[in-house]
């Protein structure tokens, strides 16, 4: 099993829906980062969090550390929206090393 | 745009060949991480320096090696290429060791 599983592995929705794509985590951490890789492949962070929840523009995300879960919602989604969002945590082990999830691929449909 | 710059951004070379990726971090940002992505799949670590002491391994074959100078600008070599070595390669940096990072636009290797 992955220390850090992500949910759906894919979604398809129309313009306009509410999307939530959750992150799962086995490992005690520092903080959990959510990052978005557009279809040409450019990556760019999109929340740093290591509690409670941070908000930016349309989107949204929670972590709750006791559950070990984390959530990125997408308010009124847009086909740029499309893209693949990647979950990674900072594990508080030493290693220093992020843990990523798989990427949930997400085509919103105009 | 990032602040991460990574030249160059692409890149063809042949088998057996050497190259060299370079990348500079943002200003103030210590720590450098190297990625590489082969086709449709995900993020695989290479390396982290953190203030040009290299600071954390991951899967970097032996081929390939990576520096931090004393500017903070980052090197990443990667010798006797193969065919598989294909990827897109991503620097990121962060001011702290696993803070916060930003991606540089990647270089795209083509190794034919």
């Amino acid at each position: 099993k992955n220390e850090v599983e992500q949910s759906p592995q894919n979604l398809t929705a129309q313009e306009g829906e509410f999307i939530t794509i959750n992150c799962s985590y086995s490992v005690g951490i520092s903080a959990l980062h959510w990052l978005q890789q557009h279809p040409g492949g450019g990556i760019v962070s999109l929340f740093m969090l290591s509690s409670g929840k941070k908000k930016h523009g349309r989107l949204i995300a929670t972590i709750n550390i006791q559950e070990k879960h984390s959530s990125l919602h997408i308010t009124a989604s847009h086909p740029r929206d499309s893209a693949v969002y990647i979950c990674a945590v900072a594990p508080t082990s030493g290693t220093y090393k992020y843990i990523f999830g798989t990427g949930t691929r997400l085509k919103v449909l105009a | 745009d990032s602040g991460v710059t990574q030249t160059p951004k692409h890149l063809i070379t042949a088998t057996g060949q050497r190259v060299t990726l370079r990348c500079s971090p943002r200003s103030g940002d210590l720590s450098v991480y190297w990625y590489q992505q082969s086709l449709d799949q995900g993020l695989q670590f290479l390396i982290q320096y953190y203030n040009g002491e290299e600071r954390a391994k991951g899967n970097i074959l032996e081929r390939f090696s990576a520096q931090q100078f004393p500017d903070l600008h980052s090197e990443l070599n990667l010798s006797s290429l193969e065919l598989g070595d294909s990827a897109l390669y991503f620097c990121a940096s962060s001011v702290v060791s696993l803070g916060e990072q930003f991606f540089g636009p990647g270089t795209r290797l083509t190794v034919l």
